[in-house]
């Protein structure tokens, strides 16, 4: 049983590009969360998706920052227009119910440059 | 506003002995607390949970104490071996609304095994 997958796990961008992060949950997994740690910090919560919904996106900045989790593929986080204080790391997590364990990716590295 | 506190940054302990990780929360509607493992350049990766019904979970090396009067978790590895150097998160999950499902996470504690 395949973990959580993200891709890519390195992404390099010059300010004022998109960034496109994937991925795709664990098998049997319908609730995809995501989150950023900056330098130094733990993680911070994003957002929480199920299929085709987005449960809650408080914790994404208002501006810039969209996820989706299509009926088909991979649940996408997208940043346009980025800036350098973007440059982090991305993780997603899944897990099978809410209020249970939730299990992360490896990860997607963004620098912005 | 840290919820979660993890207020040793490091620790260092021989190989074989106990290593002994603490974490302390803020939030009463706190009811379920999980521990994980991070390399560098890799994600989390889940060791062991506590709801917050028990004191005291095991699993193999691993046991999570929780003294919910005093609003402190612990995790006790025990014997340490160096593969276990990483950096240990402590992360906990509310009872209701959002709280429910966003993982709150302490900012890390990196642990050193000594062979």
């Amino acid at each position: 049983n395949a973990g959580v997958m993200q891709n890519p796990r390195h992404l390099v961008r010059r300010r004022g590009q998109e960034a496109r992060l994937r991925c795709s949950p664990m098998k049997g997994h319908s609730h995809v969360y995501w989150y950023r740690q900056l330098p130094e910090e733990g993680l911070k919560f994003m957002v929480y998706l199920q299929k085709e919904n987005i449960i809650d996106e408080s914790g994404m900045p208002k501006e810039r920052f969209s996820a989706e989790f299509p009926k088909e593929g991979p649940s996408i986080l997208r940043i346009q227009q980025v800036v350098r204080g973007d440059s982090a790391a991305y993780f997603c997590a899944s897990s099978p119910a809410v209020h249970n364990e939730q299990f992360f990716g490896p990860g997607t590295r963004l620098t912005v440059l | 506003d840290q919820q979660v506190k993890q207020n040793s940054p490091s620790l260092s302990v021989q190989e074989g002995r106990i290593s002994i990780l603490n974490c302390d929360y803020t939030n009463s509607m706190f009811d379920y607390f999980l521990w994980y493992k991070k390399y560098p350049a890799e994600g989390p990766t889940f060791l062991i949970s506590i709801s917050s019904i028990k004191d005291k979970n095991e699993d193999g090396r691993f046991t999570v104490f929780l003294n919910k009067s005093a609003k402190h978790l612990s995790l006790h590895i025990v014997p340490s071996q160096p593969g276990d150097s990483a950096v240990y998160f402590c992360a906990a999950i509310g009872s209701s609304g959002a709280g429910s499902y966003q993982l709150t996470f302490g900012k890390g504690t990196k642990l050193s095994v000594i062979p």
